[in-house]
């Protein structure tokens, strides 16, 4: 079975700060992995993921992931955060089938 | 072009009605997932549709909950005689193939009083 794990319910963070959300993951096969990120009042945005090929991939709005397979993590990174980052951001597996194993969210929020 | 749109936005049940819920994908998408998302979790499956082809059900909580994709296009999640616990924000996502990247609805909220 998948599991993933979001250690941090809640992340405060001042505004061109750098920030790092924390996501483990456990599974038995290969994975694929996402961060998917909700804004106030609006639906699941896809924000990156992982296939395959370069374990570092990267967003439009300049949030960053690594995989890390010796420590089973996709921790979502971004150097400088703006106020209009703050949103509750999912961490997900899928294995095999297309099902999205979510962890349980963690709320960013960006103080000026 | 139209992502993926969900109704009602909002609902408000009694125990014990009825509801259905109703999902329409992307046009041409393939898959159709359903997901419930509690307050302050994050989402879980309950099912999957491949074209009409409910392929994976086994996320559905209780024999209460129903759902089916005829054409494979428009897709509606009924839940029976409905509890207090059924209460969540239902989401839909769909992709257009398998393995591609799924695109969520808005979700809609049921308060089940």
């Amino acid at each position: 079975a998948q599991s993933v794990t979001q250690l941090d319910s809640q992340v405060p963070v001042f505004e061109e700060a750098p920030v790092e959300l924390r996501c483990n993951y456990s599974s038995s096969v290969s994975v694929y992995l996402f961060w998917y990120v909700q804004y106030p009042n609006q639906g699941l945005q896809l924000l990156l993921k992982y296939l395959s090929g370069s374990t570092l991939v990267e967003s439009i709005n300049g949030f960053e992931a690594e995989f890390n397979k010796s420590q089973t993590s996709f921790h979502l990174r971004k150097p400088s955060v703006h106020i209009s980052d703050t949103a509750e951001y999912f961490c997900a597996v899928a294995g095999s089938t297309d099902k999205l194993i979510f962890g349980t969210g963690t709320r960013l929020q960006v103080f000026p | 072009g139209a992502g993926v749109s969900q109704s009602p936005r909002y609902k408000v049940a009694k125990r014990g009605q009825d509801v259905a819920l109703r999902c329409d994908p992307i046009s041409g998408h393939v898959s159709l997932f359903w997901y419930q998302q509690a307050l302050g979790q994050g989402p879980e499956f309950l099912t999957y549709f491949q074209n009409e082809a409910q392929l994976d059900k086994s996320g559905l909580p209780s024999d209460r909950f129903f759902a089916e994709r005829p054409e494979g296009s428009v897709s509606t999640l009924k839940i029976q005689r409905t509890q207090q616990e059924d209460s969540a924000v239902y989401l839909c996502a769909s992709s257009a193939d398998v393995q591609e990247t799924q695109y969520f609805g808005p979700g809609t909220r049921l308060l089940v009083l």
